[in-house]
């Protein structure tokens, strides 16, 4: 089954607008979560991370605060830029030893001047 | 420094071809990753290196044969690929391969198979 769900996209906003990216989880043990972004023609890079409950990961103006309780991982940022156009991918390792990643669909995220 | 590399950063090649993509990271990881993304679609997992050994293969053909000379390196060869393995090829490295560990991709080589 899915290990993560991640809301469906393509998200369009104006510049300033604020941001939600939704992201549920399925796990055993304790996962640690991940927030990956991908701009056009590039490789994934780590945005932020959380690896224990009620951590709050942030980087860039973009903030996801690990709730075990809602299994939940939502990606959130106050005033997004032009510059945050791109996919955004949240993922875990589902508690795995292995260090295997499981990735959401990814969200497509527009911003417009 | 955080950084992976990937060469080629593009390739074309025929389906009778043979070539290698190369990948390389000097932060002293013992854990490294080969992805394959198709365009809008997530990355699926490959294969895993720990401490140089193959550990996982998610069950990929044999013209795809991965490579890891030594600790810093991983190398994926191809050979009579098919068209749609065309995809975008992410090399990722971890510290060990466990737990709580964050993977760091390089920026990947596209590859057509014509």
């Amino acid at each position: 089954g899915n290990s993560v769900t991640q809301m469906e996209g393509p998200v369009t906003l104006s510049e300033e607008a604020f941001l939600t990216i939704n992201c549920t989880y399925t796990a055993t043990g304790y996962p640690s979560l991940f927030w990956y972004v991908q701009y056009p023609g590039e490789g994934l890079q780590l945005l932020l991370k959380a690896t224990k409950a009620d951590d709050k990961g942030s980087n860039k103006g973009f903030e996801a605060t690990y709730r075990k309780e809602t299994t939940s991982f939502h990606l959130e940022k106050g005033s997004v830029q032009v510059s945050d156009s791109a996919v955004y991918f949240c993922a875990t390792n589902r508690g795995s030893t292995l260090g295997r990643l499981y990735f959401g669909r990814g969200t497509q995220l527009t911003v417009w001047p | 420094d955080t950084e992976v590399t990937q060469t080629p950063k593009h390739l074309v090649m025929g389906m009778t071809n043979k070539k290698s993509l190369k990948c390389e990271q000097h932060m002293g990881h013992r854990a490294m990753y080969w992805y394959k993304q198709k365009a809008k679609k997530p990355p699926e997992l490959m294969f895993v290196y720990s401490y140089e050994k193959l550990s996982i293969n998610e069950s990929v053909p044999s013209r795809f044969s991965p490579e890891c000379p030594n600790s810093s390196l991983l190398n994926l060869h191809l050979h009579a690929l098919q068209p749609e393995d065309s995809a975008l090829y992410l090399c990722a490295s971890s510290q060990k391969g466990g737990l709580q560990e964050t993977q760091y991709f390089g920026p990947g080589t596209r590859l057509l198979v014509l």
